[in-house]
């Protein structure tokens, strides 16, 4: 079955820019989804399609994906920006996708 | 304002079965997939099934297929999942998730914890 992989965990200071990576077999030739989940939250969507943020997802928050690797990009990292982030893999022809194991952001 | 509430959680022995639900509002729910996900205590997420707006095509994790079974009725905005010969490591916080066509899930309930535990 398939499989994408994060980091455990990233730091980032605030201000600076924060990256978090997702890798998987020709990943690029997947969609990517990235997911942001505070504690005793549920996830948020805040990229789709590789690049597009949903409403209401602010503009410092920005992905890519090619190859075998999508990362979502976090500019200006603020606090409010700590949490596990979860990367998603989409197969349109089975239409559902497999998680990332996530990626603890700490900004300190 | 789009609302997915799931209920039907609980303690269950193994071995057991338990029918979870959730309750849409606030888009046409016929008109999406609808997923289930869920997190095992301190985990991370895990995609567990899909079930097609019409409920005519059903995918389900490798680690669930043959026990879940998964269904929609469209005329009560409602959605469940059946879980039969529950083990230990089903216990986990369910949630449902509305489709975001073509990727994505954009909605997500705040949860139903399953316990599976002698």
């Amino acid at each position: 079955s398939y499989e994408v992989t994060q980091p455990p965990s990233v730091s980032v200071s605030p201000g600076q820019t924060a990256s978090i990576t997702c890798s998987g077999d020709k990943l690029g030739d997947k969609y990517t989804c990235w997911y942001q989940q505070k504690p005793g939250q549920s996830p948020v969507l805040v990229i789709f399609q590789d690049m597009k943020r949903p409403s209401g997802i602010p503009e410092r928050f920005s992905g890519s994906n090619s190859g075998s690797t999508a990362t979502l990009t976090i500019s200006g990292t603020q606090a409010m920006d700590e949490a596990d982030y979860y990367c998603q893999a989409w197969d349109s022809k089975t239409a559902w996708g497999v998680f990332g194991g996530g990626t603890r952001l700490t900004v300190l | 304002q789009v609302q997915l509430v799931e209920s039907g959680g609980g303690v269950v022995q193994p071995g057991r079965s338990l029918r979870l639900s959730c309750a849409a509002s606030g888009f046409t729910f016929s008109s999406y997939a609808v997923h289930w996900v869920r997190q095992a205590p301190g985990k991370g997420l895990e995609w567990v099934a899909v079930i097609s707006y019409d409920g005519s095509n059903k995918h389900f994790a490798d680690s669930v297929k043959g026990r879940f079974t998964i269904s929609r009725d469209n005329s009560k905005n409602a959605l469940s999942l059946q879980m039969n010969s529950l083990k230990v490591e089903d216990t986990a916080v369910y949630y449902c998730a509305k489709d975001r066509a073509p990727v994505g899930l954009d909605y997500w309930g705040q949860g139903t914890l399953v316990t599976v535990s002698s």
